[in-house]
């Protein structure tokens, strides 16, 4: 079967740097995804890793390890509205590769 | 560009009342997922459609739920009848590639379902 697990909640301060972490377990790996959702809003895009390494967009960043089954987002200069959840997701191998797998979601709360 | 429209945005309904949920997805995106969201959890995969085909169905609950995509264009997912538990955000997404051909999912903001 397949898991993801990431921590239920973080907390940090405006300005400084966070990372969320992601462990996997799944049968047919093909790459990691994250997404961010505001209350009651739309889960959106943020990063996917399909090779190991860093991936960096803006202010945030995304790891992949396959020999380690684990990824982390990385969030800098932190800002209030970067208050949300954020998703890891899993891209399953089966079904020609087309499904996501998504972990319980990890609440940020940035303070001022 | 519109983004991925649903409605309705909010549903209140009886139990063993049907209920449906209309998506439009992003003009030209071939590939359409249906998900459901339990508060305090990650979207889970209803139904993934390519075009007109249903590709990947197996985590939606047969006996009660139906979806269709009749065009490849727009789709509705219908619960009859519904259960309390089935109280949830329904969530649309499509996305532009097909199986392995990759590309991000864009969702819609979602229908919250209240089953009383």
């Amino acid at each position: 079967g397949q898991s993801l697990e990431q921590p239920s909640e973080v907390t940090a301060v405006e300005g400084a740097i966070v990372q969320i972490n992601c462990t996997y377990q799944t049968s047919g790996f093909y790459g990691l995804s994250w997404y961010q959702q505001h209350d009651g809003g739309a889960p959106t895009f943020l990063s996917y890793n399909g090779l190991d390494g860093l991936e960096e967009t803006g202010r945030f960043s995304s790891f992949l390890s396959r020999s380690d089954s684990y990824g982390y987002l990385l969030l800098q200069e932190l800002q209030m509205k970067d208050s949300a959840s954020y998703f890891c997701a899993v891209r399953d191998r089966h079904n020609q590769g087309g499904k996501l797998i998504f972990g319980q979601g990890t609440e940020l709360s940035v303070k001022p | 560009e519109a983004g991925v429209v649903q409605s309705p945005r909010y549903k209140i309904i009886e139990k063993k009342q049907p209920v449906a949920f209309w998506c439009n997805p992003i003009s030209g995106h071939n590939t359409l997922y249906w998900y459901l969201q339990n508060l305090g959890q990650g979207p889970e995969l209803l139904i993934r459609y390519e075009n007109e085909e249903a590709v990947d169905d197996s985590q939606l609950p047969k006996d009660r739920f139906s979806a269709e995509r009749l065009k490849g264009v727009d789709s509705t997912l219908k619960i009859q009848p519904a259960e309390l538990g089935d109280s949830a955000v329904y969530l649309c997404a499509s996305s532009s590639g097909q199986g392995y051909s990759y590309n991000e999912q864009f969702f819609g903001p979602g229908t919250r379902l209240t089953v009383l």
